[in-house]
């Protein structure tokens, strides 16, 4: 099982740029989640979405967009991309809310 | 809003070393996460758990639900072991994980 795949590992965009960071998962399930992650904080929410054909904000949404667009996929959009938005970002799934979570291996981005 | 601490925030230790780390939340939880952050960046899920205690080779997860508070112990420590180790937690029916800023264990040979 590949568990959850997010792609690209790496990305450099120039400030205004636009990109997607695809995820997808081979679990069946249910819950798909977008976070951040920034030296010195936790890990931050981005979006979530607790089933197919759902999605819902969480800690930090301003400058993102996501897509559910099956059960298996969800991508995460920068529209155009800010300095800020530099970070780590995982996309992880569980079966349910309070479910088991898995992580994809990570997405590097730097905006300059 | 949940908070979540973790302490130590940096821990060194002797291979063969018995570790604690800590993890403590302000608000009531339906579960709560251990999970492992490797230098390369993946990261792991090692326990999920409501209540009392789980094992796993030589990893202990505990929570005493009533002091809102879980330790990760992991007994005859080894440099394999060094890693990020990082609490979060579900409020009651929610999607939402509030992380902690993680643990940062390095074993020593």
């Amino acid at each position: 099982n590949a568990g959850v795949t997010q792609t690209p590992k790496f990305q450099v965009l120039k400030t205004g740029q636009s990109m997607t960071l695809q995820c997808a998962q081979d679990m069946n399930h249910n819950s798909m989640y977008w976070y951040r992650q920034d030296p010195g904080m936790g890990l931050r929410l981005i979006y979530y979405s607790a089933s197919e054909g759902t999605t819902d904000k969480g800690e930090v949404p301003n400058g993102y967009n996501v897509s559910r667009l099956n059960k298996r996929e969800f991508s995460l959009r920068l529209e155009s991309a800010a300095p800020s938005q530099t970070s780590v970002y995982f996309c992880a799934s569980s079966g349910d809310w309070g479910r088991e979570a898995f992580f994809g291996q990570g997405t590097r981005l730097t905006v300059v | 809003k949940n908070e979540v601490e973790q302490s130590p925030q940096n821990l060194t230790a002797q291979e063969g070393e018995f570790i604690t780390i800590n993890c403590s939340y302000s608000v009531g939880i339906s579960a709560l996460h251990w999970l492992q952050q490797h230098p390369g960046g993946g990261i792991v899920s090692l326990f999920m758990l409501s209540s009392g205690k789980k094992k796993h080779g030589r990893l202990i997860a505990t929570i005493n639900i009533q002091e809102k508070h879980s330790s990760l112990h992991i007994t005859a420590s080894h440099p394999r072991d060094s890693a990020v180790y990082i609490c979060a937690v579900n409020g009651a029916g929610s999607y939402q994980l509030t992380f902690g800023k993680g643990t940062k264990l390095s074993v020593i040979p």
